[in-house]
């Protein structure tokens, strides 16, 4: 089975400092692995994903990825927040079947 | 035009009533899903349709019934509300590449009284 956790429910930065949100995983064989990023009264966006090659994975918006298969982590990384990264952050891991989503990280930059 | 729709985007009932939720999508997806999010708690799959003939059920399916009546259109009811099912409930879909991401519905925001 596969599983996928968020230590933090709450991420606090300030802007123009940089950000990580953070996700480990668990899964039986090669690990495809998602961000999503939901802002109020909306539903999920896709951001970025890992499937194979580079480890640093861009997406959506100047946020990252980095993928680490020793430490079983995908942490979301910006090098420089902005306000309006505030917003519900999602990790998932994803088969043919389903996918397994995180509990959410709320990620505020403060002015 | 939204690829992924959610009708009604809020709905406030009673308990005991039967509700409908419906969903649409115009990216010619087999795969679609439910889910409901509660704070705290993330997403929880209700059920998932892998095609017209195929109906799942996902970790948290009492008290909901599923019918997919096209590839486009994937309903989700509530057979008789009760105030434990007040959440915002997603409708998704996928390609059956496990590469691929999912594409959500803006939401529904159900409220049992």
């Amino acid at each position: 089975a596969q599983s996928v956790a968020q230590p933090e429910d709450q991420v606090n930065v300030a802007e123009g400092n940089p950000l990580t949100v953070k996700c480990t995983y668990s899964v039986s064989g090669n690990p495809y692995l998602f961000w999503y990023v939901q802002y109020p009264n909306r539903g999920l966006q896709f951001l970025l994903k890992y499937i194979t090659g580079d480890n640093l994975v861009k997406g959506s918006y100047g946020f990252e990825a980095e993928f680490n298969k020793s430490q079983t982590s995908f942490h979301l990384k910006k090098p420089s927040a902005l306000v309006s990264d505030s917003a519900l952050y999602f990790c998932a891991v994803g088969d043919a079947g389903k996918s397994t989503f995180g509990d959410g990280t709320t990620l505020t930059v403060k002015p | 035009d939204a690829d992924v729709t959610q009708t009604p985007r809020n709905r406030i009932t009673k308990t005991g009533k039967r509700i409908m939720l419906e969903c649409s999508q115009t990216k010619g997806h087999d795969r679609m899903y439910w889910y409901r999010q509660d704070p705290g708690l993330g997403l929880r799959l209700i059920y998932y349709s892998f095609d017209v003939k195929d109906i799942n059920k996902g970790e948290i399916s009492d008290g909901y019934s599923v019918s997919r009546q096209a590839q486009a259109k994937f309903s989700l009811s509530l057979e008789s509300a009760i105030p434990n099912q007040t959440a915002l409930y997603f409708c998704a879909t996928k390609t059956g590449d496990p590469r691929d991401e999912q594409f959500f519905g803006p939401g529904t925001r159900l409220t049992v009284l």
